[in-house]
């Protein structure tokens, strides 16, 4: 699976959008791009996932460029319990088992 | 509905003890991963089991990790003559399956804190 980078941190006011970024200039054309979050002292959550499209659900929105190099993840209003590690995770469904390799990921902080 | 459990919590160990670490994966989920997480990092996968077979043990650290899924339900993890460097949180993740063209999340547990002393 292809490799990802994220930066290390990232600060953000409650109330306001979020706009995590994430570059895979190696992605190839099966690889989709899923994100996971990881509270404090709890398991990682699925978030959201897609390949080609812009996808929506209620947590989030994945905005991913044209050439597929980069994505971003959107939280439309930060909250407080919004502060977690954010991991950047593609995956090739055909050449893989489903085990997730996580990155060190994006410690978001919301401030109130 | 319940999600993934682990038992127990927090386990502390002396150096060359051995310890259990166990799973409850949601009812019906086909695959059942292990991860360590050290401090400060991603977690790294272990081992993967498709109902009772490990499929992948590629992970483990050493023979000295084991674990084992007989009935395709609760999962086992178990180190034996722990060292200092077993120190880590161990997750646990089932999902129902992976296709070639779709994907089912994984759901994880809130993991088990070993310290090895």
């Amino acid at each position: 699976d292809a490799k990802t980078t994220q930066p290390n941190s990232m600060e953000s006011n409650e109330e306001e959008p979020v706009h995590l970024p994430c570059n895979h200039s190696t992605i190839s054309g099966t690889d989709y791009i899923h994100w996971y979050r990881q509270l404090p002292s709890q398991g990682p959550e699925y978030v959201i996932h897609g390949l080609t499209s812009n996808v929506n659900n209620r947590m989030a929105s994945l905005a991913i460029a044209e050439d597929r190099k980069s994505s971003t993840l959107i939280l439309h209003r930060a909250t407080l319990r919004d502060a977690a590690v954010y991991y950047c995770i593609l995956m090739n469904y055909g050449g893989s088992q489903g085990n997730l390799i996580f990155g060190k990921g994006t410690k978001l902080s919301v401030k109130p | 509905g319940a999600g993934v459990s682990q038992s127990p919590r927090y386990k502390v160990a002396k150096r060359g003890q051995d310890v259990a670490l166990r799973c409850d994966p949601i009812s019906g989920h086909v695959s059942l991963f292990w991860y360590q997480q050290a401090l400060g990092q991603g977690p790294e996968f272990l081992t993967y089991f498709q109902n009772e077979a490990q499929l992948d043990k590629s992970g483990l650290p050493s023979d000295r990790f084991f674990a084992e899924r007989p009935e395709g339900s609760v999962s086992t993890l178990k180190i034996q003559r722990t060292q200092q460097e077993d120190s880590a949180v161990y997750l646990c993740a089932s999902s129902l399956a992976l296709g070639r063209e779709w994907y089912n999340e994984q759901f994880f547990g809130p993991g088990t804190r070993l310290t090895v002393l």
